[in-house]
């Protein structure tokens, strides 16, 4: 077990809908990264959030947003689905801001939009 | 544009059997190489950071090693417990990302 929790595990939902992923990080961890695994493309960066404050920013469509509150908790927000959004959506986090820190993934939540 | 890839993409193995899977990358600047293991249906595991060419590290049965073209990791004498996809990924001096492989499906049979 990472220490970081994610829910839902699973999600199953049509085309055009809107659905919010959310992410506990690891106690005392204060960066909070998110992540898009499809069989077809690997796991891809979306996202970085350190301290609250947005930090990175990676292959993360218009259509997807993220927030990371004062409590550390994250949320990442998926707006008009679309049938090639169904994936494995990883949440990580790490102590630090900077990529030298280990970072501890999630159990992931598997989007289906059908 | 920076590229990991890696090779085999599955790959089975008797108990007992070493063997070794690949990570080639090319970057305009290595910042760092990353090992992890994943699980079915499980976030990845952290193993390794490798960070310069000839640097090597151990985790009982696994060896990772670090050229300035490719990474390594060796699985000796695996069982099966080592059955798990194995992605390694690159931190590089132009992005503030890692940049993950695919990975390599490895079967270990009893």
């Amino acid at each position: 077990d990472s220490g970081v929790t994610q829910t839902p595990k699973h999600l199953i939902t049509a085309t055009g809908q809107r659905v919010t992923l959310r992410c506990s990080p690891r106690s005392g961890d204060l960066s909070v990264y998110w992540y898009q695994q499809s069989l077809d493309q690997g796991l891809q960066f979306l996202i970085q959030y350190y301290n609250g404050e947005e930090r990175a920013k990676g292959n993360i469509l218009e259509r997807f947003s993220a927030q990371q509150f004062p409590d550390l908790h994250s949320e990442l927000n998926l707006s008009s689905l679309e049938l090639g959004d169904s994936a494995l959506y990883f949440c990580a986090s790490s102590v630090g801001a900077g990529l030298s820190y280990e970072q501890y993934f999630g159990p992931g939540t598997r989007l289906t939009v059908t | 544009e920076d590229q990991v890839t890696q090779s085999p993409e599955a790959l089975r193995l008797q108990e007992g059997e070493s063997s070794s899977l690949n990570c080639s990358y090319t970057v305009s600047g290595l910042r760092g190489l990353f090992w992890y293991r994943q699980d079915p249906g499980k976030g990845p595991e952290f193993l390794f950071t490798l960070y310069s060419a000839g640097e090597e590290k151990e985790k009982e049965r696994l060896k990772a090693t670090l050229t300035k073209k490719e990474s390594f990791l060796h699985i000796t004498a695996p069982k099966p417990e080592d059955s798990a996809t194995y992605l390694c990924a690159v931190r590089t001096v132009n992005t503030d990302k890692l940049i993950f492989g695919t990975g390599t499906r490895l079967q270990v049979f009893p």
